[in-house]
């Protein structure tokens, strides 16, 4: 059983929704990510935060927004999003960036999203 | 400009083989490679990491050679099986203190 829960876990917008994607770890880590993970591409790094404080904003377009209120929650905020946007979102956490860690990647089973 | 390549795509293996999955880098800052294994329908995990220091590390089945000179490294799975079936990602950190970089994954089928 997977520490970190992804909800929900299949989602269809419209372009002009506005939708959120929410990420919880039980693990007791302090830091928490957003991949996007599209057919025959690496999976793309959006968003890091270690802390609660934002490290990573890999170029990603503003109508992705993420938002990390403690430690074991993180969420992604889509608002008028495009075709090219669906995909796989997958949240992941691991002890932080900053100083020693295992550098393990635990993620949830991700959220399936179709942008019509 | 990808950082890591990875190599095949997809792999089919009949049971009881050798996979073998193939990756390469260029930044010569990177220090851990790790190797991640995912199902149809759950999210990649860990399957096992490398560093530098070693050129292999083998875990039951799974074994990762390390080519520093080349800048390569490889997962080998012997005695292939059926549950061994998935999307192998090989990725790449400086440290394991910065995000992972990974590879565009490989299909692997293993079957009977």
């Amino acid at each position: 059983e997977t520490g970190v829960t992804q909800t929900p876990r299949h989602l269809v917008m419209g372009m002009t929704n506005k939708k959120s994607l929410k990420c919880e770890q039980h693990l007791g880590h302090n830091a928490m990510y957003w991949y996007k993970q599209s057919a025959k591409k690496p999976l793309e790094l959006m968003f890091v935060y270690n802390f609660k404080e934002q490290t990573e904003n890999n170029s990603v377009p503003s109508r992705f927004s993420p938002e990390c209120p403690n430690s074991s929650h993180l969420f992604l905020h889509l608002h008028t999003l495009q075709p090219e946007d669906s995909a796989l979102y997958l949240c992941a956490s691991s002890l932080p960036t900053r100083g020693e860690n295992t550098g393990e990647l635990f993620f949830g089973e991700g959220s399936r999203l179709t942008v019509l | 400009q990808q950082q890591v390549k990875q190599s095949p795509q997809s792999l089919i293996v009949q049971k009881g083989g050798i996979s073998i999955i193939n990756c390469a880098y260029e930044n010569t800052a990177f220090d851990y490679f790790p190797w991640y294994q995912q199902f149809p329908g759950k999210g990649p995990a860990l399957l096992i990491a490398i560093r530098p220091d070693v050129s292999e590390k083998k875990e039951g089945r799974f074994t990762i050679s390390f080519n520093k000179s080349a800048k390569q490294f490889s997962l080998h799975i012997m005695d292939s099986q059926p549950g061994d079936s998935a999307t192998y990602f090989c990725a790449a950190s400086i440290s394991r203190n910065t995000p992972l970089v990974f590879g565009k994954g490989t299909r692997l089928s293993v079957i009977a």
